[in-house]
């Protein structure tokens, strides 16, 4: 498979607790978004990478998110102290001029 | 603060029909708008656009930007069941790496 992978597809979590979800992007794209989608939504932009350089965070993530992309490969989003308000589809993408997204991490925080 | 807005927000036709989807948008400054299929979980690119009147076009889908009134359409002649789906439509400012998304258009075709 060639695609944008995701993992787990599925998550679920009691409040308060850490979460970290891995995104596995096309090999020779160098550039990495996460987004975020809630019901009824369109995605949310989180974060970009471009090789292991983070370079655009969203302002309305709070600090409880973190991202990060060593030797430009595989991304991981880590939310500490899960709320209910996170529970969400998180997505992930990679791209050269447009962007390839994958499957999706559902989280749901109970 | 930029703003894509889709219209209608929900539709319903008959397989055969012709579909006009609407994505208005309000910028600061245009680089680029595309358009997305969300079925089940991960958007499918569908098309970008970066000139004005010129139609971009694959298969029974095609798409149209008009820089000058802020908006793109997306058609789709001879609808069939898989059509159905939100079909997203996304505004990358220049100068960030992000795109603003609208809320979409969920498509429904009946057979």
């Amino acid at each position: 498979d060639t695609g944008v992978s995701q993992n787990p597809r599925h998550k679920i979590t009691k409040r308060g607790q850490n979460v970290t979800f891995r995104c596995d992007p096309i090999s020779e794209h160098n550039r990495l978004y996460w987004y975020r989608q809630t019901l009824g939504q369109g995605p949310e932009f989180l974060t970009y990478f471009q090789n292991e350089a983070q370079l655009e965070k969203s302002r309305l993530l709070s600090d409880r998110f973190s991202a990060e992309r060593p030797k430009g490969s595989f991304s991981t989003l880590e939310i500490q102290r899960t709320e209910q308000g996170d529970s969400a589809m998180y997505l992930c993408a990679s791209g050269g001029t447009e962007a390839f997204f994958g499957q999706g991490t559902r989280l749901t925080v109970v | 603060e930029d703003k894509v807005v889709q219209s209608p927000l929900s539709l319903v036709v008959h397989e055969g029909d012709t579909v006009t989807l609407n994505c208005s948008y309000e910028v600061t400054n245009f680089r680029s708008l595309l358009w997305y299929k969300q079925e089940k979980k991960a958007p499918t690119f569908l098309f970008m656009l970066t000139s004005s009147g010129i139609e971009k076009k694959s298969g029974r889908l095609s798409s149209i930007l008009d820089k000058k009134e802020l908006f793109s359409i997306l058609n789709i002649t001879a609808t069939q069941t898989g059509d159905s789906a939100v079909y997203l439509c996304a505004h990358e400012p220049p100068g960030t790496y992000k795109y603003i998304f609208g809320t979409g258009t969920r498509l429904k075709v009946l057979a």
